[in-house]
């Protein structure tokens, strides 16, 4: 079946530094790629849309200077979190879509950020 | 505006017991509706999904919905239940009808008691 990896699982960074989670078709184009974030005992929050070749469409309340997405091809997307802060703290998770009307999602197994 | 309410936090049955995890769905037109399960700190993995048809769809992990058009609701259910499927469950509708872009109830976590 069609997989998607994230990398990495889990992260540590420092307040202030920059950190890349990568998001991988592995076996399939996707056109379009979402990221989530979930805050402890709440549900998935979709934070952006990214499409390949295009800016990412974000959604409300999402400060996209800070959550930097990159869709440079069809089988990889990349948020940046920039100048992370404890409050950047969360779990993050991906999902793919691939090229055909009505393809199913895919989700990565998300990365676990954790900002000190 | 859509959104995805499920009534249970937290639910703990017994190994071997029947159950039924509650979803409700608010949405203006006929929506994509999907159930999907999450072992802690991993992903989501898709059980099952409506988009039309059958009002009752067939899943993975032996598990099953029922969309309920009248009373807006797409409950989740397992005859008997395995140790292995303590999880959180998301019930999730797709926006706008695409079903890339989803919105996503806040779980019901499962506890499965020997």
């Amino acid at each position: 079946g069609a997989v998607v990896s994230q990398h990495p699982s889990r992260v540590i960074c420092k307040s202030g530094t920059s950190v890349k989670i990568e998001c991988r078709s592995l076996d399939f184009q996707a056109t379009t790629m979402f990221w989530y974030r979930q805050f402890p005992k709440k549900s998935l929050m979709l934070m952006a849309t990214s499409n390949e070749g295009s800016k990412a469409t974000y959604e409300q309340g999402v400060e996209k200077d800070k959550f930097l997405i990159n869709h440079a091809s069809l089988t990889l997307s990349t948020l940046t979190v920039t100048s992370a802060h404890p409050e950047d703290s969360s779990f993050y998770i991906c999902s793919a879509r691939g090229t055909r009307q009505n393809s199913p999602l895919h989700f990565g197994n998300g990365t676990r950020l954790t900002v000190t | 505006a859509q959104s995805v309410t499920q009534p249970d936090i937290h639910i703990t049955v017994s190994e071997g017991a029947s159950l039924e995890l509650r979803c409700n769905y608010s949405y203006g037109a006929t929506p994509y509706l999907f159930w999907y399960v999450q072992s802690p700190g991993q992903g989501l993995q898709l059980l099952l999904k409506y988009f039309s048809g059958d009002t009752l769809v067939q899943g993975i992990k032996g598990f099953e919905a029922e969309f309920k058009r009248s009373q807006s609701s797409f409950n989740l259910r397992k005859p008997s239940v395995h140790w292995s499927d303590a999880a959180e469950y998301f019930c999730a509708v797709a926006h706008g009808g695409s079903q890339g872009n989803l919105i996503f109830g806040k779980g019901t976590k499962l506890s499965v008691k020997p």
